[in-house]
């Protein structure tokens, strides 16, 4: 069964620029979760996504941060624009629908804004 | 809210010792939690998950339990390895599909 695909894994950008990640989730899962990982802390959720609808969204910086899951397969996450303190890990995971099922995760993206 | 914490934040023990990782969570009303071990610059792998009518789930030399009542799940690790050297991650499940993470703990194992 192939896991949950992310890309770039690296990226590197100036503050002000803009940047977007993509994310492929296992087949079948319906639900897509972003996660925010600063240096030295645990995920953070982002974004929850119900195949397509948003079920959660409520820690997005929606003033520069948006994602959409086109079609409930492949999603994408935006930043624009980015800040210094943007500067961390996302990492996209998936599951079944159903409660307490397990989420499986990406390898992630390692974002660095100089 | 649900707060998740993890204690120690770091440990260092040598090669063969039996260890705990600790984890407690604010909020009961857990669907379940999981536990996830983190390699540097990778993503999340889950190790073992314990859905809250369970007590404890084992995988090899993983024991992981968890006691609701008083908010609290621990990671066992026996006869532990230089390759077992890793961050460890509790993530408590609060229904609505949200999952809280600790920070987790960073474990080095010394041959």
């Amino acid at each position: 069964e192939a896991g949950v695909a992310q890309s770039p894994r690296y990226k590197i950008i100036e503050k002000r620029q803009s940047v977007a990640f993509w994310c492929n989730p296992i087949s079948g899962h319906a639900t897509l979760y972003w996660y925010q990982q600063i240096l030295g802390q645990g995920p953070k959720l982002l974004i929850q996504f119900q195949n397509n609808g948003v079920v959660d969204d409520s820690q997005l910086p929606k003033d520069r941060f948006s994602a959409e899951r086109l079609k409930g397969v492949d999603s994408t996450l935006k930043i624009q624009p980015a800040k210094l303190e943007d500067s961390a890990v996302y990492l996209c995971a998936s599951s079944q629908t159903g409660v307490g099922t397990e989420a499986f995760f990406g390898q992630g993206t390692r974002l660095t804004v100089v | 809210k649900q707060e998740v914490t993890q204690i120690p934040a770091a440990l260092s023990v040598p090669e063969g010792e039996n260890l705990v990782l600790n984890c407690s969570f604010t909020d009961s009303a857990i669907y379940n939690l999981q536990w996830f071990r983190q390699d540097p610059g990778k993503g999340l792998t889950s190790l073992l998950l314990i859905q809250s009518s369970q007590r404890e789930q084992t995988s090899g030399r993983l024991n992981a339990s968890l006691d609701k009542s008083s908010g609290r799940s621990t990671l066992y690790i026996a006869a532990s390895q230089p390759g077992d050297s890793a961050t460890y991650l509790c993530a408590a499940d609060t229904g609505g599909f949200k999952t809280i993470f600790g920070a987790g703990t960073r474990l080095f194992v010394k041959a």
